[in-house]
């Protein structure tokens, strides 16, 4: 079970936008709409940021926005914040194996 | 409020045993899929197996298939892997976590395994 592909890091100045993409195949990514995104600080358990492809969990915020083109989705962070600074990983379901996969993470620094 | 809390993490030589328990409250625990997923030190998060919400479609990733044991018991509210056979690999915190559709909502606080003689 090989796991999508993140950029290993990604950086932005506060009030800038960055992209975090995150690539797989045609037996995930590219035919589910099941991508979800997690945030992740250090020691602390993920937390759900997107689901369905670009849909935001309640009291997430409007910055953080999803979309998905082929095999490749991404993650947008709008109006940096050092708050945002933390580990982002993607994840989709794969009909490979009917089962999981995540993507290696990407470590946004702020 | 939801609530999963992990338990049973340790130190164990290799070749061991541990078996992880997962206590969920705060929803209906008997209608929800339920997964393991681990992170090994300073590594990335690896989904490890999943149930469905009455215990009869479980799948494993290669890297444990064979070794470890997902259960669950509805009328306990509460999620089990049970892992033999542990290698260093293996050594990583271990979070369970609630699928709702296609969306980790809620994961545990960890449990660390760590495998070393």
């Amino acid at each position: 079970q090989s796991a999508l592909t993140q950029p290993a890091s990604v950086s932005g100045s506060p009030g800038q936008s960055i992209t975090i993409s995150c690539t797989g195949t045609s037996s995930d990514v590219g035919t589910y709409n099941l991508v979800s995104w997690y945030q992740q600080y250090p020691g602390k358990a993920p937390k759900l940021m997107i689901y369905e492809g670009t849909k935001r969990p309640s009291g997430v915020s409007h910055r953080f926005s999803a979309s998905k083109s082929g095999n490749t989705a991404s993650l947008t962070i709008s109006g940096l914040q050092a708050e945002d600074e933390a580990d982002y990983y993607c994840c989709s379901y794969t009909s490979t194996t009917t089962s999981w996969v995540f993507g290696g993470g990407t470590k946004l620094t702020v | 409020e939801v609530q999963l809390v992990e338990s049973g993490g340790g130190l164990v030589q290799p070749g061991g045993s541990l078996r992880l328990s997962c206590a969920a409250s705060g929803f209906t625990f008997s209608t929800y899929w339920m997964h393991w997923v681990r992170q090994a030190p300073g590594k990335g998060l690896v989904w490890v197996s999943h149930i469905n919400s009455d215990g009869t479609r479980i799948v494993y990733a290669d890297s444990v298939k064979g070794r470890f044991s997902v259960s669950r018991d509805n009328a306990r509210n509460t999620l089990y892997l049970q892992m033999n056979s542990l290698t260093v690999e293996d050594t990583a915190v271990f979070y369970c976590a609630k699928l709702d559709g296609d969306g980790f909502d809620y994961w545990g606080q960890g449990t660390l395994v760590t495998v070393s003689s």
